[in-house]
């Protein structure tokens, strides 16, 4: 347990507005992550960060944006939210970027875009 | 390329069965790691074991246990007696070092739901 929790755990919005989900952590890990799970794909990388203000680009990152102000919370902002964004998303930590260290993750945000 | 693959996309067993989940994994890199997760009904991920690439013993953990063969490259679960808290999706990662990103990516598989009937 990595002490990682995420805001909000569920949020219903419309197609068009924007909407940011926030993680929290609280072990100092200097790596963290975005995810997002759906059915047939598994855990998609949206976007990392390495550091503060430290960010880049996964697999899946278009819509998405990302920001990292402090060791302890990573925010992901999805601009302006389509129906293909319904998914639940996970947040991970870890200590280090190495191939070593284990991921931790969150409890997950059921996000639903009507 | 790197990639993971669970060919069983759905296991159901009766109670008190054993059960082996597989894992095939993809990589050209000589070190990595692996990693088992596991997804309960309620939606959290688990982290269960870590194992690396110069360590080919098999582990047992209480009903878990875990079988890496490089030879085959692959990194299979098994449940012994099953129970029902068992149920769960479990997913097999591989972490592998990237000339790309200043990270180390891990690629998950799909995932392999288990239910375990009582």
């Amino acid at each position: 347990d990595a002490g990682i929790t995420q805001s909000p755990r569920h949020k219903v919005t419309e197609t068009g507005t924007p909407v940011t989900l926030r993680c929290h952590q609280t072990e100092n890990h200097r790596y963290m992550y975005w995810y997002r799970q759906d059915p047939g794909h598994g855990l998609r990388l949206i976007h990392y960060s390495y550091g503060v203000k430290d960010t880049d680009k996964g697999e899946v990152s278009d819509g998405y944006s990302v920001s990292r102000s402090k060791t302890e919370d990573f925010l992901l902002t999805l601009e302006s939210a389509t129906s293909s964004q319904t998914s639940v998303y996970f947040c991970a930590t870890r200590t280090s970027g190495g191939a070593r260290e284990t991921q931790y993750f969150g409890p997950g945000t059921r996000l639903l875009v009507l | 390329a790197q990639k993971v693959t669970q060919a069983q996309t759905e296991i159901s067993v009766v109670e008190k069965e054993d059960v082996t989940l597989d894992c095939v994994y993809e990589t050209r890199d000589t070190t990595y790691y692996l990693f088992w997760y596991k997804q309960p009904p309620s939606g959290e991920l688990v982290f269960l074991i870590r194992r690396n690439s110069f360590d080919e013993q098999n582990e047992i953990s209480g009903r878990y246990s875990w079988n890496f063969q490089k030879s085959t490259s692959s990194f299979n679960f098994t449940i012994t007696a099953s129970q029902v808290v068992d149920s769960a999706v479990y997913f097999c990662a591989l972490s592998a070092f990237s000339m790309k990103t200043s990270y180390d990516k891990v690629i998950f598989g799909p995932g392999t739901s288990l239910s375990v009937i009582p």
